[in-house]
């Protein structure tokens, strides 16, 4: 099955610097990546994804790049702001074929930004 | 709020008694998903349903666990002769998806398993 790895664990950034998590995956078959925040004591929610046939798309502050020859992705958001503190999940998805439609989660980055 | 919902939001039961959780999908959503989430790891796959057919069962998800999605809309997963490591949040998730393009996932907000 899909092996998804997710560094670092923790993030610690002050206010108004970037932050980058990183994941690798094992399934050169997957096509579909989203990124999950997961707020304490809440669900998780998609804030960004990407389709394999993109290497990168930005939502404002946010952004997300593929590369999948080398099978790893990267959240990107800029000028960090208190609420951005949060639990960061990866998640991938392999091309559609019934049976086989389940998101892999990565393990979690918690990122703290400092005031 | 036409959001997913999920019943209980808490549950403390003793081992060895039953559990059964529901989950109530977006409406239009054909796809129902449940995970399980431990403190500090990410949401682990157990089953998914495209309308009232399970298609995939996980190999973490032993005999004491069962879902069904009777009517393709809500389901329930129930977990038989509870143990302590069954303490968890089960989180159900909803999308719409066809073949060859998976909706995004909306998560509920988890129902949490204590057993004592």
């Amino acid at each position: 099955g899909e092996n998804v790895e997710q560094h670092p664990s923790t993030l610690s950034v002050q206010e108004g610097d970037s932050a980058v998590i990183k994941c690798t995956y094992s399934d050169s078959a997957s096509n579909y990546f989203p990124w999950y925040k997961q707020e304490l004591g809440k669900r998780p929610q998609l804030i960004i994804d990407i389709r394999s046939n993109v290497g990168e798309k930005k939502d404002q502050r946010i952004a997300v790049t593929l590369n999948k020859t080398a099978k790893h992705f990267s959240l990107h958001i800029t000028e960090t702001q208190p609420e951005d503190s949060a639990v960061y999940f990866c998640a991938v998805l392999p091309i559609s074929n019934f049976g086989n439609e389940k998101l892999t989660f990565g393990t979690g980055t918690r990122l703290t930004i400092i005031p | 709020d036409t959001g997913v919902s999920q019943d209980p939001r808490h549950k403390i039961t003793k081992r060895g008694q039953n559990v059964t959780f529901r989950c109530d999908p977006i409406s239009e959503h054909n796809r129902l998903y449940w995970y399980r989430q431990t403190l500090g790891q990410g949401p682990e796959f157990l089953t998914y349903f495209q309308n009232e057919a399970q298609l995939e069962k996980s190999r973490l998800l032993s005999d004491r666990f069962s879902a069904e999605r009777p009517k393709g809309s809500f389901s329930t997963l129930e977990i038989q002769r509870t143990e302590q490591g069954d303490s968890a949040m089960y989180l159900c998730a909803s999308s719409f998806s066809v073949v060859g393009n998976t909706g995004e996932l909306f998560f509920g907000e988890g129902s949490r398993l204590t057993v004592l």
